[in-house]
């Protein structure tokens, strides 16, 4: 079974500018939750999609924005890129058969750098 | 509302030696727990879970982690290190109702010396 996926790893913007990644989940979850996680904040939630619908929502400004499609996969956008803005945003995905709450697939990271 | 606390934010052991990493949840009934292990630049890898039941539970890469009610404490343990587990460990507590989102401790970095 081919675990999460996320695109692209590695990215470098300008303040101002923005992004969007991509989450592709392990096939039949239907929960995708994104996070950031920079050294000095640690794992911070941003948001959590269950059947193309916003379910739950972290502490992040409207800069921050996602979404699901029906096929499950999930992107989130960025605006107005600040330097704070750097950091690895890690995809998971949850929901097959007998999850728990909490047991998450993570994908390797999309590595954001903002210069 | 959860919260978990990880007291250590760095550990350090040398290799072949024992290891202990501790975790303080706070949640009102009995919670899901978990441990994520993430290797420099990589994604959170899910080491263990415990949910009910036996309260040692066995999880991969020979890790181990105990369940204690009474001191609401999720330890977990290996006792013999490998340099290969040198890492950022993540324990975590899920609600069975209500939110969805697990809550995350800040994470101990475990660096292991030859």
């Amino acid at each position: 079974k081919a675990g999460v996926t996320q695109t692209p790893r590695y990215l470098i913007k300008t303040r101002g500018q923005q992004v969007t990644l991509s989450c592709s989940p392990i096939s039949g979850h239907r929960s995708v939750s994104w996070y950031q996680q920079t050294p000095g904040q640690g794992l911070q939630f941003l948001f959590e999609y269950f059947s193309e619908t916003q379910r739950n929502k972290g502490n992040f400004p409207g800069r921050f924005s996602g979404r699901q499609f029906s096929n499950s996969r999930s992107e989130m956008n960025v605006s107005t890129l600040e330097l704070g803005d750097s950091a690895l945003y890690l995809c998971a995905s949850s929901g097959g058969q007998g999850a728990l709450v909490g047991e998450l697939f993570f994908g390797e990271g999309s590595r954001l750098t903002v210069l | 509302a959860q919260s978990v606390t990880q007291p250590d934010i760095h550990i350090t052991v040398s290799e072949g030696a024992s290891l202990e990493l501790r975790c303080n949840y706070s949640y009102g009934a009995t919670p899901y727990l978990f441990w994520y292990v993430q290797s420099p630049g990589q994604g959170l890898q899910l080491l263990l879970k415990y949910f009910s039941g036996d309260t040692l539970v066995q999880g991969i890469k020979g890790f181990e982690a105990e369940f204690k009610r009474s001191q609401s404490s999720f330890n977990l343990r290996k006792p013999s290190v490998h340099w290969s587990d040198a890492a950022e460990y993540f324990c975590a507590v899920g609600a069975s109702g209500g939110s969805y989102i697990p809550t995350f401790g800040r994470g101990t970095s475990l660096i292991v010396h030859p």
